[in-house]
């Protein structure tokens, strides 16, 4: 069976400081990968997917970046956090030709 | 540009009574709509798919309608209980869609 795989589960960074938060999924291939960011008592914003190694769409432009490195691996990173990327950042897949997405249990940003 | 709106409000209702949550959406043609439940610090979790030919989908307790021409589908929980309080997302998408936007959500707290 399928899972997805989030860390860490908490982190409180400074600001200015980087970020890299990885997921990874197992017991499938060539998944479509997502990052979405949920603001306190707010909606999920896609941030990020991946339709492949190496190919990043970008919803919204702001102070992250994504990568894919491998075919299973989705990371988020950024060169300096601000005060605004605190919040709730979740990693999700979707199977290739089917349509609902599987959620990690994500990660809580605290930028202070 | 493309909207989804579900109850603005936190909804309340007493334990075995049907919970009815709306959810509206415009400038879209979606082929599916999915509901999503969110726990408290936890990603979402797959519910229901119903298709734009379907009219009515069920699953144990839960309901799901369609209506393209109001552009709305209902989602129902009946004889609730006090662990269905969560809250419920969801997200209308074209059959192409490599992505899903999502809905803010509603808060269902079922009292007992």
């Amino acid at each position: 069976s399928q899972t997805i795989h989030q860390w860490p589960a908490t982190l409180v960074q400074p600001v200015g400081s980087p970020l890299s938060l990885e997921c990874t999924v197992e017991g499938t291939s060539n998944p479509n990968l997502y990052w979405y960011r949920q603001a306190a008592g707010r909606g999920l914003q896609l941030l990020f997917y991946s339709v492949g190694i190496g190919q990043i769409s970008s919803e919204v432009p702001q102070n992250l970046s994504a990568s894919r490195p491998q075919d299973r691996q989705f990371i988020l990173s950024s060169k300096k956090l601000l005060l605004s990327d605190s919040g709730f950042y979740l990693c999700a897949w979707r199977g290739t030709g089917g349509n609902i997405q599987y959620f990690g249990a994500g990660t809580r940003l605290s930028v202070l | 540009s493309q909207k989804i709106e579900q109850n603005s409000e936190a909804l309340n209702i007493q334990e075995g009574k049907t919970a009815t949550l709306t959810c509206n959406y415009t400038n879209y043609s979606p082929a599916y709509l999915q509901w999503y439940r969110q726990d408290p610090g936890r990603g979402p979790v797959f519910l229901l798919l119903i298709r734009e030919n379907e009219k009515e989908k069920r699953k144990e307790r839960l309901k799901v309608t369609f209506d393209t021409t109001l552009k709305q589908s209902l989602f129902h929980i009946t004889a609730s209980q006090p662990a269905d309080s969560a809250t419920y997302l969801c997200a209308p998408a074209s059959g192409s869609a490599r992505q899903l936007t999502f809905g803010s959500g509603t808060q269902l707290t079922v009292l007992p």
